[in-house]
This record gives structure tokens, sequence and C-alpha cells, in this order.
């Protein structure tokens, strides 16, 4: 899988939009861009994936770059529950059962 | 209900020893995952199997030895348990889709102390 660059942490008050950025400018013309998250404590969870058209669901917005060298991860309004960090993942179109390639990801910080 | 679960919990036990995580899933799914993530929250695939087959055994010692008994199941028993081998061990399942598309979904994790 091609490799992702995202910045290492983040920080945003309640209640206002956050914009996660992704730089991917290896990603190959069949890479999927997933997007993860994983709140403390807990297992990592699917939050959206796209190819090349923007993609919206009841989490949040996938953003992609017409050249799909970079994607922005939109929360339109975040809480502290979104609190987490947020990876991004490029997933290639080969075997069904392989793993996910976890980077460091974004730490993202919600002030009150 | 709980879509991928995980027992136990938490698991502190002694060097040497030998230790199983169990990991059950009820989403219908054929594919499953075992995960490590280490000390400085690097997450790394282990192991994936579809339909009770092994896919993919990603260079971990053969003291982990994953058991599918079936498509709902993917147990992991660890022999002569080393201080390395402490860590966070999240299970997941997914559909098998080719193309990039599936989405996999995790349990809450074991943590695993090797004292």
């Amino acid at each position: 899988d091609a490799k992702t660059t995202q910045p290492n942490s983040m920080e945003s008050n309640e209640e206002e939009p956050v914009h996660l950025p992704c730089n991917h400018s290896t990603i190959s013309g069949t890479d999927y861009i997933h997007w993860y998250r994983q709140l403390p404590s807990q297992g990592p969870e699917y939050v959206i994936h796209g190819l090349t058209s923007n993609v919206n669901n009841r989490m949040a917005s996938l953003a992609i770059a017409e050249d799909r060298k970079s994607s922005t991860l939109i929360l339109h309004r975040a809480t502290l529950r979104d609190a987490a960090v947020y990876y991004c993942i490029l997933r290639g179109p080969g075997g069904g059962a392989d793993g996910l390639t976890f980077g460091k990801g974004t730490h993202l910080i919600i002030q009150p | 209900d709980t879509a991928v679960s995980q027992t136990p919990k938490y698991l502190v036990t002694q060097m040497g020893n030998d230790k199983s995580i169990k990991c059950e899933q009820n989403l219908g799914h054929d594919t499953m995952y075992w995960y490590k993530q280490d000390s400085k929250k690097f997450l790394k695939i282990m192991f994936s199997y579809n339909n009770k087959e092994l896919i993919i055994n990603e260079t971990v010692p053969n003291r982990f030895s994953p058991k599918s008994p079936d498509k709902a199941h993917l147990n992991l028993h660890i022999n002569s348990l080393e201080l390395g081998d402490s860590a966070v061990y999240f299970c997941a399942s997914s559909y098998y889709g080719t193309g990039g598309w599936n989405e996999q979904f995790f349990g809450p994790g074991t943590r695993l102390t090797v004292l």
C-alpha cells in the first residue's frame, strides 16, 4: 500500500468544523482512501472511505483532491467525543484479507 | 449486540507462561484478523484468516498460533510469553472484498502484560 502523511496533532474547539488533511502523493489509480479513528482505550473504528468522488456519511465527509494526491476528512461539528487518533489509510485492489497499514495518524484534541 | 468481542479484556501473566485470547464476531463476516498495538501505539497486522484458512502471517514468531474453529471465531494462543509480547491485541473482521473497499470492524482489545 502507498504511504500517507498526516500532521501529528491538531486542535479544535467544540462545535466547530474540523478539517484533517492527508497527503498520499504516490497513490495509484485503484487505491481506495480509508479513514479510521481510535478513541482512547478503544479499538479502531471505520469512519469513511472513497475512491474519486467526495463522500458523505453520518459521521463525516471526505473531500478528495482532483489529482487524488491528497484528501481531507471533515467533521462538520466536532464534539468532545470526537477526540481521537485519526488514521488515513490507502487500500489497494489486492487480496480481500489484507491487513490495514496504520501510520502514526493525527491526534485530534477538542477543546470545550 | 456486540459486533466483535474479545476475552479477556485484561491479561496479566508471568514470562514463560502460555495464554490464549478469544475473539468472536456476530456480523456474518468471512475474514478475521489479529493486530498488535505496542507501547508506542503503533498498530500492526499479525494474521488474517478467510473462511478458517490462514491468509496473512506477518513474520510473527511461531510462538503465536492463531486458530479459527469456524468463520465467527479466531483465537490467538501464545506460547512461552516474553516481556516484549506486552501490548494490546485487537481482533477485527470484515467481508472478503477484493478491490480495497471493505471496511474492518475491530474488537475492544485485550491488554496483555507479561511480568
